[in-house]
């Protein structure tokens, strides 16, 4: 199973908004709505953010939404706040019992 | 609070074995599925096994299918992962993670298990 496909890279003032792109195929992301994003500051542990497309688990601030268009999933994160700067990460079920991740974006708070 | 603490990482030669551990807390362990991620260093993210609340049923990335048991003990509230043959390129941090619907929801912080000669 490959990975999904993220920009390596995102960037954003404070206030912007920034959207990170993640690319899979029809037998990932576009087949199911199991798709997360997860948060990963440097030296930390994953933090999920959305789920199932579109879906914030409770804490995480409205400022960031998920939502998906066939084979690509998108996060949005509105409003970048300094803390924002992070990695991030999204997954999807694959089929078959599987689970891939996507390679990861470096988002940047200008 | 959910808590998840993996134990068992170090330093091991390419084809000995080691189990990891993860002791779980703050919630129901036997109502929750449970999976293993890791991260190679300064790389990203890998699925690499996940079982069921009942350990029925039982998932392996390709990468590790054969070499990597995972298992449970609902009773200690606790998660496993056997690993043999280990690889160079096993090296990683491993997370255990709480999973609902093929989503890790709640991590902990990792074991860093490396091989090398």
């Amino acid at each position: 199973q490959s990975a999904l496909t993220q920009p390596p890279s995102a960037s954003g003032s404070p206030g912007q908004s920034v959207t990170i792109s993640c690319t899979g195929t029809s037998s990932d992301v576009g087949d199911y709505n199991y798709v997360s994003w997860y948060q990963q500051h440097p030296g930390k542990a994953p933090k999920l953010m959305i789920y199932e497309v579109s879906k914030r688990p409770s804490g995480v601030p409205d400022r960031f939404s998920g939502s998906k268009s066939g084979n690509t999933a998108s996060l949005t994160v509105s409003g970048l706040q300094a803390e924002d700067e992070a990695d991030y990460y999204c997954s999807s079920y694959a089929g078959s019992d599987n689970v891939v991740f996507g390679v990861g974006t470096k988002l940047t708070v200008l | 609070e959910v808590q998840l603490v993996e134990s068992g990482g170090g330093l091991i030669k390419p084809g000995e074995s080691l189990r990891l551990s993860c002791t779980a807390s703050g919630f129901t362990f036997s109502d929750y599925s449970m999976t293993w991620v890791r991260q190679a260093p300064g790389k990203g993210l890998e699925w690499v096994s996940s079982i069921h609340y009942n350990s029925r049923s039982k998932y392996y990335a390709d990468s590790v299918k054969g070499r990597f048991t995972i298992f449970r003990d609902n009773a200690k509230s606790s998660l496993y992962l056997q690993m043999n043959s280990l690889r160079a390129e096993d090296t990683a941090l491993y997370y255990c993670a709480r999973e609902v619907w093929w989503t890790p929801d709640s991590w902990g912080q990792g074991t860093l298990v490396t091989v090398s000669s």
